[in-house]
């Protein structure tokens, strides 16, 4: 299975501010995806982060308010721009990965996640 | 459009069985995923269908009727521990994940 890692892993930002979070992937995988899991609610998908591409965006998601990199297979960035309280969240990386329990599957996995407060 | 339908709470006793059923509309069905989710923490993967049947692994099951656009998560020996929100979500051709509202399931002694 990928070990997914994300940072920061908490932070509280204040409105108006950009912040930038970091997913690094242990091993090399296809697919990477950022989603968004706001208070007491389930995963909506942001986009698909494509290697040396713009990313792949999600309808009622735009590039200008979260601008997404991928420079490589194992590395991928979402920038969260100009917070409102709103943009509160969890943001969660994820990677395709092999399943570990039958090696001719894949299956998606999840980063520990980055918790955003936007006061 | 996709949808994913399951239950929004269920409640069990330790050493109990709980079945958490999902039916989904979606295009581009690929497979049904199931994660875990604790207070606090990131979802975890469980389990994923991609044909008809069951797929065991340890004290969780689930099962997936492509036909009936249907399955389930079934937990064995409930723990306490098992105490969580559960996720369905279909995973679509291009690896993406559409998922359910969740399901937290309360298991008391």
């Amino acid at each position: 299975s990928a070990v997914i890692s994300q940072k920061p892993s908490r932070d509280i930002c204040q409105r108006g501010t950009s912040l930038t979070i970091q997913c690094q992937v242990d091993s090399q995988v296809t697919m990477m995806f950022w989603y968004r899991q706001q208070p007491g609610q389930s995963l909506t998908l942001i986009a698909t982060a494509n290697q040396g591409s713009e990313a792949t965006y999600e309808s009622g998601f735009v590039i200008d308010k979260f601008p997404i990199s991928r420079p490589n297979l194992t590395f991928s960035t979402l920038t969260v721009s100009n917070m409102s309280p709103e943009d509160s969240s969890i943001y969660l990386c994820s990677a395709l990965g092999w399943d570990n329990r039958d090696p001719q599957r894949n299956t998606i996995y999840f980063g520990e996640g980055s918790w955003l407060t936007v006061v | 459009g996709q949808s994913l339908e399951q239950p929004s709470e269920v409640t069990a006793v330790e050493g109990a069985i709980v079945q958490i059923n999902c039916t989904y509309q979606t295009s581009g069905f690929y497979g049904l995923s199931w994660y875990q989710q604790h207070d606090g923490g990131a979802p975890t993967f469980l389990s994923y269908n991609a044909l008809d049947g069951l797929e065991e692994t340890g004290r969780f099951s689930s099962f997936l009727s492509r036909s009936d656009s249907y399955g389930y998560l079934l937990l064995q020996e409930l723990q306490m521990k098992d105490s969580a929100s559960y996720f369905c979500a279909v995973r679509r051709s291009d690896s993406t994940l559409t998922f359910g509202k969740g399901t937290m399931l309360l298991v008391s002694p």
